[in-house]
């Protein structure tokens, strides 16, 4: 159980194109995903929390008009990256959040997208 | 600054041995406590969930809370070089059940 898939997993692209990412959660209901990205030997850095239904809430210094999440419906998001740059090239990766025993929500991870922006 | 803090590392430990990984906290508010598993060039696995003070097992994998230390661990026993990774350790924040972050631990399991 509590599986998200992520599609696609590489992408090249040439400067200034859109790429867009998907983001699904297969066996459960994720009111709430979240997307992170990672350069090469850091940690994880929270870009945005998506929301069915609403619109997203960007982290500070994160640009909402270049990356366009749209959180359509229970069991999919989606991460636009529009007019990439190659300093867009990361590693792109989102987590759904299912319902846990505890007190709060756990967050299952996609396997990520690579984006090479050349 | 909500902040949940780990050792770099590299941790290195022999085969067999228990590996032994901390992790303390912040926010005294926090409810829920996450260890994640990444190798390199993959995205993160949940391994342990804790919620109580105390310890949870679950086969190899032991998590200790301590809340009035606002600390939690993560024990490995009988490692394998196969739990070599990077480990991250997450707290709950107090709203859109976001999570917390440490930079992570990485382990090195030598055979």
């Amino acid at each position: 159980g509590a599986v998200v898939s992520q599609h696609p997993s590489w992408v090249i692209c040439k400067s200034g194109t859109s790429v867009k990412i998907e983001c699904r959660s297969l066996d459960f209901q994720a009111t709430t995903m979240f997307w992170y990205r990672q350069f090469p030997k850091q940690s994880l850095m929270l870009m945005a929390t998506s929301n069915e239904g609403s619109k997203a809430t960007y982290e500070q210094g994160v640009e909402k008009d270049k990356f366009l999440i749209n959180h359509a419906s229970l069991t999919l998001s989606t991460l636009t990256v529009t007019s990439a740059h190659p300093e867009d090239s990361s590693f792109y990766i989102c987590s759904a959040a299912s319902p846990s025993g505890g007190a709060g929500e756990t967050q299952y991870f996609g396997p990520g997208t690579r984006l090479l922006v050349l | 600054q909500k902040e949940v803090e780990q050792n770099s590392g590299p941790l290195s430990v022999p085969e067999g041995a228990i590996a032994s990984l901390n992790c303390t906290y912040s926010d005294r508010g926090s409810q829920s406590f996450f260890w994640y598993r990444q190798y390199s060039g993959k995205s993160p696995e949940l391994i342990m969930s804790i919620y109580s003070n105390g310890d949870k097992e679950d086969g190899r994998f032991t998590a200790q809370l301590n809340k009035a230390s606002q600390y939690v661990s993560l024990l490995i026993r009988d490692s394998q070089p196969s739990d070599s990774a990077t480990y991250l350790c997450a707290v709950s924040g107090r709203s859109n059940y976001q999570l917390i972050w440490g930079a992570g631990t990485k382990l090195i399991i030598k055979p």
